[in-house]
This record gives structure tokens, sequence and C-alpha cells, in this order.
């Protein structure tokens, strides 16, 4: 079975423009979960998204969003970019939106540098 | 807010126990305990998770206390390959919230 896929791996944007990561869950996974990561803040949760609605969401401004489609592939998107966006950004799918036991399955990430 | 509190690092040697612990006192009955790790340059994997008593699974054992306001993840013979960032959460449904984690190094 296919794990998490994230595309692209690595992208390099320059600030004020804007980008969209795309995550690809585990067949039959329903949720799909973005995490931002950088040395300063660790693994901070973004938003969470369970058959094409957005559920949770953590606290980062308005310029990142995210959409899920009925295939329950995910993207976000980080609109005008600033250089405290430079991170590595994180997919996670699991089978669905509420259990607390479900297992997160995190994908490998997008490596994204603003300049 | 991780809402668990672990130490920054801890040191092991090769083939001997490690028990990293995890403080978590304001629990409520209904949140799940769950371990994940992140090895360098990798996305975090499961490790285990538990409600109320003690885990076993082939990666590693839980050990919860009674009051469940903390938590021990015990890996039995820690290999070259456990060095990670191990990261303690309190779940409440799909939420998870990360913490700092605690960087395990082991030494061969």
């Amino acid at each position: 079975k296919a794990g998490v896929t994230q595309t692209p791996r690595y992208l390099i944007k320059t600030r004020g423009q804007q980008v969209t990561l795309s995550c690809s869950p585990i067949s039959g996974h329903r949720s799909v979960s973005w995490y931002q990561q950088t040395p300063g803040q660790g693994l901070q949760f973004l938003f969470e998204y369970f058959s094409e609605t957005q559920r949770n969401k953590g606290n980062f401004p308005g310029r990142f969003s995210g959409r899920q489609f009925s295939n329950s592939r995910s993207e976000m998107n980080v609109s005008t970019l600033e250089l405290g966006d430079s991170a590595l950004y994180l997919c996670a799918s699991s089978l669905s939106g509420t259990s607390s036991y479900n297992e997160q399955f995190f994908g490998p990430g997008t490596r994204l540098t603003v300049l | 807010d991780a809402k668990t509190t672990q130490p920054n690092s801890m040191e092991s040697n090769e083939e001997e126990p490690v028990h990293l612990p995890c403080n978590h006192s304001t629990i409520s009955g209904t949140d799940y305990i769950h371990w994940y790790r992140q090895l360098p340059s990798q996305g975090p994997e499961y490790v285990i998770h538990g409600l109320t008593s003690n885990v076993n699974n082939r990666m590693a054992s839980l050990a919860i206390a009674e009051d469940r306001k903390s938590s021990t993840l015990i890996l039995h013979r820690a290999t070259l390959r456990d060095a990670a960032v191990y990261y303690c959460i309190r779940r409440e449904g799909n939420d998870m919230r990360f913490g700092a984690g605690t960087r395990l190094t082991v030494k061969p």
C-alpha cells in the first residue's frame, strides 16, 4: 500500500509570491492534516480536513489556506509569502476524522524556501 | 499549547533500555496518549498509543501512570536507528499538538 505522497519535495519562491502544495493520502484515508515544521517553532498544526470540510484549524494567519477534494487529496496554499514561511510542510493522513486513537501517517514533507 | 512536558534531550547506550518520560498533568478522561518519533530528514512516524492501561507493540512499550498524569515510553533495547526526536502527544480527537519532544541520542 503506497504511503502519503507530497509534491513537490522542494520549492524555492521569493517574497510576495504564492505557493500551492499537494498531498495524496493513503488510499481509503479520509482525514488529511497539515503541519509546519521550523527549527524555532517545531511542529505546528495548520489545519485538518475530513470529507472536504475543514474541521480543525491551528493558529496561523489567513494567508494559509487549504482544501480537500472528493478523492481525499488535499492542497494547501500560502499567499504573499514571507521569509518566515520557509519551513518543512508535512501532510498526514488517517482513516477517519474523529477517533482519538487513529494513527496518523506522515508524508516526507515539502521543503519550502522563501528568498 | 502542547499540553505535555518532556525533557529536551536524553542519551542512551546501544542495546540498553531507554525510558522516555512525559508529563500530562491536565489530561482529561477521554484523551489518548500518543507517541511519535521523527528520524532525521523524515516525517514523524507513529510509535504507540494508550488510554489507561500499559501497552506493548513490536516497537516499544507504554507505561501510563494510574492517575494518567504521566507516562513513559520504553524502548527495550536501543539501537542506533532509534536516535530520533520522540514526541508525546495528548490527543483530543484528531487534534494533534506536538511539543518540542525529546531528542534521543544513542551511543555505540
